[in-house]
């Protein structure tokens, strides 16, 4: 089967630093994304693993263990626009397909 | 700009009476796909289309039609709605349909209730 795994919500600092975590067990691996989504709106990219290892962008940053089937979002210096959903998606088979983790609802607090 | 949209925004219907979400994408992508996402059980694909006339089932297309017969178009198609049908619906698309980096984008949703 295919399975990912995220906490369901997480409350931070404004200035703070926060990882969210995902874990997935899934039938093949083509890459693994994080998206942004806040309250009645559309999800957003954020990032994208297929290699092990940190990936930079800003004050985002994502990391991936294939052979743990781990991830992870790092987000620094937390705004609090950065309240919202943050989703992970495994992708898998020939087509590429999409299998979608239920998502992280990020509280930030002042 | 490129974006995708998606019409109705809000929709109010009764169970059995037929209706069309429309979606459209200005950036000649190939990939097109509707998802639908319900509380705790994040996205979860409907149907997608990997080129025009060319479609397949997601996880959970029970209920549902679509069609592509142009490239900017994929249309869901809700024959007999029904209560268990209430959700926000998302239309997307992407680029390529092998390996990269080709990070899908989202239109703005939908959000149906069936009474």
């Amino acid at each position: 089967g295919q399975n990912i795994d995220q906490p369901t919500e997480m409350t931070a600092t404004e200035g703070a630093i926060v990882q969210i975590n995902c874990t997935y067990q899934t039938s093949g691996f083509n890459g693994l994304f994080w998206y942004q989504q806040h309250a009645g709106e559309a999800p957003t990219f954020l990032s994208y693993n297929v290699l092990d290892g940190l990936e930079e962008k800003g004050r985002f940053s994502s990391f991936l263990s294939r052979s743990k089937g781990y991830s992870y979002l790092l987000l620094k210096e937390l705004q609090m626009k950065d309240s919202a959903s943050y989703l992970c998606a495994v992708r898998v088979g020939s087509n590429y397909q999409l299998i979608w983790g239920a998502g992280t609802k990020l509280i930030i607090k002042p | 700009e490129a974006q995708v949209t998606q019409n109705p925004r809000y929709l109010i219907t009764v169970t059995g009476k037929k209706l069309t979400v429309t979606c459209s994408q200005n950036m000649n992508h190939e990939y097109m796909s509707w998802y639908r996402q319900d509380p705790g059980l994040g996205l979860r694909q409907i149907y997608y289309s990997m080129n025009v006339e060319v479609t397949d089932k997601g996880d959970v297309p029970e209920g549902y039609k679509v069609s592509r017969k142009e490239k900017r178009n994929f249309p869901l198609i809700l024959e007999s709605p029904s209560p268990n049908q209430t959700s926000l619906y998302f239309c997307a698309s992407r680029n390529g349909g092998g390996a990269g980096s080709y990070e899908q984008y989202f239109g703005p949703g939908t959000r149906l209730t069936v009474t």
